[in-house]
């Protein structure tokens, strides 16, 4: 199955600062990069996915860039907010029944 | 339209006790997923199904077991709890590659 690997595993930025997580993966396959963001108590939920015929990806304060080569994709956030505390996980795959999830990165924005 | 729901949301077992937790999605979508969610480790297959009448092990299958009712239901089963379940339980389904997730089962095996 796919390795993934996600980094940090934790993150403390200043309220205002930009916040970016690297999710590196294994399967040349895979063409499907999704960023899931899970609130305490909540479900996860999609914020922003790419698929690999693209480079980059943004809605609003989010990003997502893909390296097919190095084989790695990276969440950006700007300017965050204390609404974007939570932890995030990346799940890269090419087939939805060979589903691997990073082990999440938790993000903490100080006030 | 509530998308994918799960029940209970919470439980407490005791080891050696069974039960089975329900899911059910009304997105008429055939693919249908269980994960546990544990501290530090990231949503982990559990089971997946395919399709109505199809299901195939996930990543940590062993103490599981699962029934695909029909194109809506898909449960997960624990014919005996250990201490090693308690963790949180998700369902979800796919949309496009995308996961939809149910609101979670809190599990604990005393």
């Amino acid at each position: 199955g796919e390795n993934v690997e996600q980094h940090p595993s934790t993150l403390s930025v200043q309220e205002g600062d930009s916040a970016v997580i690297k999710c590196t993966y294994s399967d040349s396959a895979s063409n499907y990069f999704p960023w899931y963001k899970q609130e305490l108590g909540k479900r996860p939920q999609l914020i922003i996915d790419i698929r690999s015929n693209v480079g980059e990806k943004k809605d609003q304060r989010i990003a997502v860039t893909l390296n097919k080569t190095a084989k790695h994709f990276s969440l950006h956030i700007t300017e965050t907010q204390p609404e974007d505390s939570a932890v995030y996980f990346c799940a890269p795959h090419f087939n939805d029944y060979k589903l691997s999830f990073g082990a999440g990165t938790t993000v903490t924005v100080r006030a | 339209n509530a998308g994918v729901t799960q029940t209970p949301k919470f439980q407490v077992l005791k080891t050696g006790q069974s039960m089975t937790l329900q899911c059910a999605q009304d997105m008429n979508q055939n693919s249908m997923y269980w994960y546990r969610q544990d501290p530090g480790m990231g949503l982990r297959l559990i089971y997946y199904s395919a399709s109505e009448g199809t299901t195939d092990k996930g990543e940590v299958p062993n103490g599981y077991n699962v029934s695909r009712l029909n194109k809506r239901e898909f449960s997960l089963r624990l014919e005996s709890a250990a201490p090693s379940q308690t963790s949180v339980y998700f369902c979800a389904s796919s949309v496009s590659n995308e996961q939809f997730f149910g609101p979670g089962t809190r599990l604990t095996v005393l």
